[in-house]
């Protein structure tokens, strides 16, 4: 069963315009998140995380937000710009388990158009 | 700045043949970790390695294997290799906790595109 979920595998966006992408958790124990950006043919790359001991966490044009009683978490991303065009994936991770180990979602690929 | 290598790009590999993907890290990292990714299914672990010569099997293990000899190597075998295999390898690393990297982020190689012919 999936841990964590990104139920959109698709976005399209206007460049200028705010980009948002979801995810979800089942695993109340998950306690940190992350977000990964990927471009074709290259290894993933850290955008932004949150704690859960907080709700918003903000980086120049990414945000994401922590809604921990939905188990719901997204990335805002605004002004969008065609460069940001790629896969995003959605991680979590639980300090009392695995050490050091990720759940990746399934990703969410945006499209920025010019 | 944290830097992982993988040994190869691409690959092409007839099936049954025996297959290495290597990568190194050069910062001391603790843990290391083998994803493969492939379309529609996101990046899935494969198997991942706490400290030398320790290995732990992640979610999809069944046909490979792995070696951690010396800290900043973690290499990913594909002992028979199967057209099932063709994908995407990822490996990435992290430190352990406090010591003031980011928490839980792992840095990420540029992968192997492993075609199995």
């Amino acid at each position: 069963d999936q841990q964590v979920k990104q139920n959109s595998p698709s976005l399209s966006v206007q460049e200028g315009r705010i980009s948002i992408l979801n995810c979800d958790y089942t695993n109340s124990m998950f306690d940190y998140f992350l977000w990964y950006k990927k471009y074709p043919a290259e290894g993933p790359t850290f955008l932004i995380s949150i704690s859960s001991i907080k709700d918003k966490n903000e980086d120049g044009r990414f945000t994401v937000f922590l809604n921990k009683s939905a188990k719901h978490l997204s990335l805002h991303i605004v002004p969008s710009q065609p460069g940001d065009s790629a896969v995003y994936f959605c991680a979590a991770s639980a300090s009392g388990g695995s050490q050091g180990n990720l759940i990746f979602g399934k990703g969410t690929k945006l499209s920025v158009k010019p | 700045d944290v830097k992982v290598t993988q040994s190869s790009r691409y690959l092409v590999k007839r099936t049954g043949e025996k297959v290495f993907l290597e990568c190194v890290q050069d910062m001391d990292h603790e843990n290391m970790f083998w994803y493969r990714q492939d379309p529609g299914l996101g990046l899935r672990l494969i198997y991942f390695s706490y400290d030398v010569k320790m290995k732990e099997k992640g979610d999809i293990p069944e046909g490979y294997s792995v070696s951690r000899e010396k800290k900043e190597r973690f290499s990913l075998i594909l002992e028979s290799a199967s057209t099932n295999q063709t994908s995407m390898y990822l490996c990435a690393s992290s430190v352990l906790l406090g010591r003031g990297f980011q928490p839980y982020e792992q840095y990420f190689g540029p992968g192997t595109r492993l075609t199995v012919t």
